[in-house]
């Protein structure tokens, strides 16, 4: 069965830090990877997207992730965060058959002090 | 132009009732989901319907029951509440197609006292 492991439950930062959330996942054959955002009091909101190609993705608002297969992880990045960063951060991952669902990490919370 | 919605945002009701949650998306997939976020901000697959038939339906309990009219609508009936349904309920939908990613609904925070 496939897992998802996030490493950091809570990351507390200043404005300007740069950050880094780890995020593992198990399974044996083909995957596609998701990092969620969920602001406060908000729905999830897809911040990026690992299919296929290239291993480092890019996504909104200044996010980006690393496929590295070798390690089953997908750790998202993020140069210099702002106030506005504080969410919580999902990382997801499918199996690639059709009509699987996503599968969630416990979620991270990132707080981002100004 | 709300992609997901789901009705009611709150929903708080007593131990013992019967309560549902409605779900439509205009987006044109043809997969939707419910997913439970618990109070710890886990989420966790419930059910999946892929026009109209269920196609994941993980280890829930039997008062629970989802039913998909058409491909833009699956809602969620919940029977004889009890005190550990408390939880945000997000739908989502998505195409069968795995190259996509769910895009998710507002959530309904269900409070059961």
């Amino acid at each position: 069965a496939q897992s998802v492991s996030q490493h950091n439950h809570h990351v507390i930062l200043s404005e300007a830090a740069s950050l880094e959330l780890g995020c593992n996942y198990s399974y044996g054959g083909t995957v596609n990877l998701f990092w969620y955002v969920q602001y406060p009091g908000q729905h999830l909101q897809l911040l990026l997207k690992y299919f296929s190609g290239d291993p480092l993705v890019k996504g909104i608002k200044g996010f980006e992730a690393e496929f590295i297969k070798s390690k089953f992880s997908f750790n998202l990045r993020k140069p210099s965060v702002q106030w506005s960063d504080t969410a919580e951060y999902f990382c997801a991952v499918t199996s690639n058959q059709a009509g699987t669902a996503l599968i969630f990490g416990k979620g991270t919370t990132l707080s981002v002090s100004s | 132009d709300t992609a997901v919605s789901q009705t009611p945002k709150y929903l708080v009701t007593q131990m013992g009732n019967d309560k549902s949650i409605k779900c439509e998306q205009n987006l044109g997939h043809d997969t939707m989901y419910w997913y439970k976020q618990d109070s710890k901000k886990f989420l966790k697959i419930m059910f999946s319907y892929n026009n109209k038939e269920l196609i994941i339906n993980e280890t829930v309990p039997n008062r629970f029951s989802p039913k998909s009219p058409d491909k833009a609508h699956l809602n969620l009936h919940i029977n004889s509440l009890e005190l550990g349904d408390s939880a945000v309920y997000f739908c989502a939908s998505s195409h069968r197609d795995s190259h996509t990613e769910a895009f998710f609904g507002q959530g309904t925070r269900l409070t059961v006292v």
